[in-house]
């Protein structure tokens, strides 16, 4: 295992729900990330935290709310999403954010919107 | 602009044979580069990087890559494939003027049959 925990692991909601993805980091890395993947498409990357500051934000769309309480827990609150946001999401943690230091990812929560 | 390729969607081997994924990258500067792989249902884990140094880099599960700047390549090899290195394979890069993101490339898929 790698040391990088999402619950949940499957969430299914409708448009107008509002719901939270959980990241959990036991490695004491400094940075996490939250990715995108789609079939087909490269991963996207979403939002990049390091030492609980938001350092990166790729536009992406209102509906999707990061909070990062301390350097192990990140969060990514959802509301009133689109059909096109299902998808598998991903969470990373690393040393720093440094592009020396690889990324442990987490096994993601596949997200479905109805 | 920046960018990574894998031009093969899928690649088929047999059991014992040497396996090579693909990957080229476009990018300023020099490259930072990655492989990870996904196990179904997994996140990505990490299998090697280039910074610098030695063009032949070896990572986990006797995996290894070539880096080679003429053809800006990173070839993923492994000269004995196994069933088990059946997996979705990604190549990133260090994005140069974002140096804590990476660019990822829409993945291959390895089949290794018995």
């Amino acid at each position: 295992e790698t040391g990088v925990t999402q619950t949940p692991r499957h969430l299914v909601m409708g448009m107008t729900n509002k719901k939270s993805l959980k990241c959990e980091q036991h490695l004491g890395h400094n940075a996490m990330y939250w990715y995108k993947q789609s079939a087909k498409k490269p991963l996207e990357l979403m939002f990049v935290y390091s030492l609980e500051e938001r350092v990166e934000n790729n536009s992406v769309p209102s509906r999707f709310s990061p909070e990062c309480p301390n350097s192990s827990h990140l969060f990514l609150h959802l509301h009133t999403l689109q059909p096109e946001d299902s998808a598998l999401y991903l969470c990373a943690s690393s040393r720093g954010v440094s592009s020396y230091n690889e990324q442990f990812f987490g096994p993601g929560t596949r997200l479905t919107v109805l | 602009a920046q960018s990574v390729a894998q031009p093969e969607d899928q690649v088929n081997v047999a059991e014992g044979n040497p396996l090579t994924v693909k990957c080229t990258y476009s990018v300023s500067g020099n490259p930072y580069l990655f492989w990870y792989v996904q196990y179904p249902n997994r996140g990505l884990q990490f299998l090697l990087k280039y910074i610098t140094g030695d063009n032949l880099v070896k990572g986990s599960y006797g995996f290894e890559a070539e880096f080679n700047k003429s053809q800006t390549s990173f070839h993923l090899k492994k000269p004995s494939a196994l069933v088990s290195d059946s997996a979705l394979y990604f190549c990133a890069v260090r994005d140069y003027y974002n140096t804590d993101k990476l660019i990822f490339g829409t993945g291959t898929r390895l089949q290794v049959f018995p």
